[in-house]
């Protein structure tokens, strides 16, 4: 049982190029989530999905775009990064349905750095 | 929307100290309230929760606490030891345990 697999681990990239972060679950969840982590900034929820087949804005998305390809796997997508991209990304699972633990499962994060 | 505010941002205890890091939140209909632990490095974990019918949740050396009137909780960890020196965030939902708002981080430091 793997939980929440993310890739890669660590990328550089130069301004302006793209690139696409995975994310796969394999707790059966429905919910999944991508966060960004910055220094004194706690997380900051990029895009979600409550479920298979929705994604819906988080609160910074700008810059950025999301794929739910099924259940399992919830993609981030940045088309021409900027230096302000720079972070650590956190994928994460939940499931909501009552009777169930709540909390978030996360994966282990990716450092992204444009340049 | 949901706002969240943690403090303090920094705490430094002697090991054996208590430890109180507290979170206000802004939306009333908040029904959720986990604590993450994230080490140096790593992902953020949960270690302990608390819903908004419960008023106090204990697990072993850590307890929340939460007073919805005056919308704040707070996480007690007693008889602190090195190892739980990390940052600690705390986090908020009014949309059905999804979509958590988190606070911004308290590190602690727990001395031998």
């Amino acid at each position: 049982n793997a939980g929440v697999t993310q890739t890669p681990k660590f990328q550089v990239l130069k301004t302006g190029q793209s690139m696409t972060l995975q994310c796969a679950q394999d707790m059966n969840h429905n919910s999944m989530y991508w966060y960004r982590q910055d220094p004194g900034m706690g997380l900051r929820l990029i895009y979600y999905s409550a479920s298979e087949g929705t994604t819906d804005k988080g609160e910074v998305p700008n810059g950025y775009n999301v794929s739910r390809l099924n259940k399992r796997e919830f993609s981030l997508r940045l088309e021409s990064a900027a230096p302000s991209q720079t972070s650590v990304y956190f994928c994460a699972s939940s499931d909501h349905r009552q009777g169930n633990n709540y909390g978030y499962t996360f994966g282990s994060g990716t450092r992204l750095t444009v340049v | 929307g949901e706002n969240v505010e943690q403090h303090p941002s920094t705490l430094s205890v002697q090991e054996g100290d208590s430890a109180v890091i507290k979170c206000t939140y802004s939306d009333s209909a908040s029904n959720y309230f986990p604590w993450y632990k994230q080490e140096l490095g790593k992902r953020p974990q949960l270690i302990i929760d608390i819903r908004s019918n419960v008023g106090e949740k204990k697990d072993q050396r850590i307890a929340v606490t939460l007073n919805k009137t005056a919308k704040h909780f707070s996480l007690h960890i007693t008889e602190t030891q090195p190892e739980d020196s990390a940052v600690y965030f705390c986090a908020a939902t009014n949309t059905g345990f999804q979509k958590l708002v988190f606070g911004t981080g308290t590190r602690l430091l727990v001395s031998p």
